[in-house]
């Protein structure tokens, strides 16, 4: 069956430093890849996202790109800040999987220290 | 209108009483969503309706009723709750498929759920 397995955290970062959080899948087809964002407190935001093999998604200085040979997703971001404390979500979508139906990774808390 | 708008944002219940979350989205999306989320885990998708018709139940314990009074909006019904049912509940919308593989999904804030 489909599946998303993201790197366990937390990850403790300081200001500034690089950033990699990877995301490989297993599906069914052609699926699209999705990052989202969860802030404390909050809801789920669409970060980015990939719909097939090659494309690269970009949002607020993070970037995935969509590796069909590896079955990754990985997310990177070259200088992370304090706001970008949240947990983030890699995600797939597959129509071969009950019409679209969305499928998380477990997550990976990041904090990002002064 | 690219929001999904939950309400309340917190409800404290007892064990005996009966409410209602409320989700309502103006996005022309078809597909609406219930997840129930604990803390720093991933969602898990409840009840999934698609044009208004409920299309998915994922085993939920009938406590949660869910209604889907017309496409914009979308209720959870709650009665008779246990502790462990405290959560962060999630609506969210979509596209019908199969939009919804390349769009996404569009998630509320939540209604932080409480039961004493």
């Amino acid at each position: 069956g489909n599946s998303v397995t993201q790197m366990e955290g937390p990850v403790t970062l300081s200001e500034e430093a690089f950033l990699t959080i990877n995301c490989t899948y297993t599906a069914t087809g052609y699926p699209s890849l999705f990052w989202y964002v969860q802030y404390p407190g909050e809801g789920l935001q669409l970060l980015l996202k990939a719909t097939k093999a090659d494309d690269k998604g970009s949002n607020k200085g993070f970037e995935a790109t969509y590796r069909k040979e590896t079955t990754s997703f990985h997310l990177e971001k070259g200088s992370v800040q304090v706001s970008d404390s949240a947990v983030y979500f890699c995600a797939l979508s597959s129509i071969y999987n009950q019409g679209g139906k969305l499928i998380f990774g477990q997550g990976t808390e990041l904090s990002v220290k002064p | 209108d690219t929001e999904v708008t939950q309400t309340p944002k917190h409800l404290v219940m007892g064990m005996t009483n009966k409410k209602s979350l409320k989700c309502e989205q103006h996005m022309g999306h078809r597909a609406m969503y219930w997840y129930k989320q604990k803390a720093k885990k991933p969602p898990e998708l409840m009840f999934v309706y698609s044009y208004e018709k409920l299309s998915i139940n994922e085993s939920v314990p009938s406590r949660f009723s869910p209604e889907c009074p017309n496409s914009s909006l979308l209720n959870l019904h709650l009665h008779a709750l246990q502790p462990e049912d405290s959560a962060l509940y999630l609506c969210a919308s979509s596209q019908g498929a199969p939009d919804r593989v390349s769009e996404g999904y569009t998630f509320g804030s939540g209604t932080r759920l409480t039961v004493v």
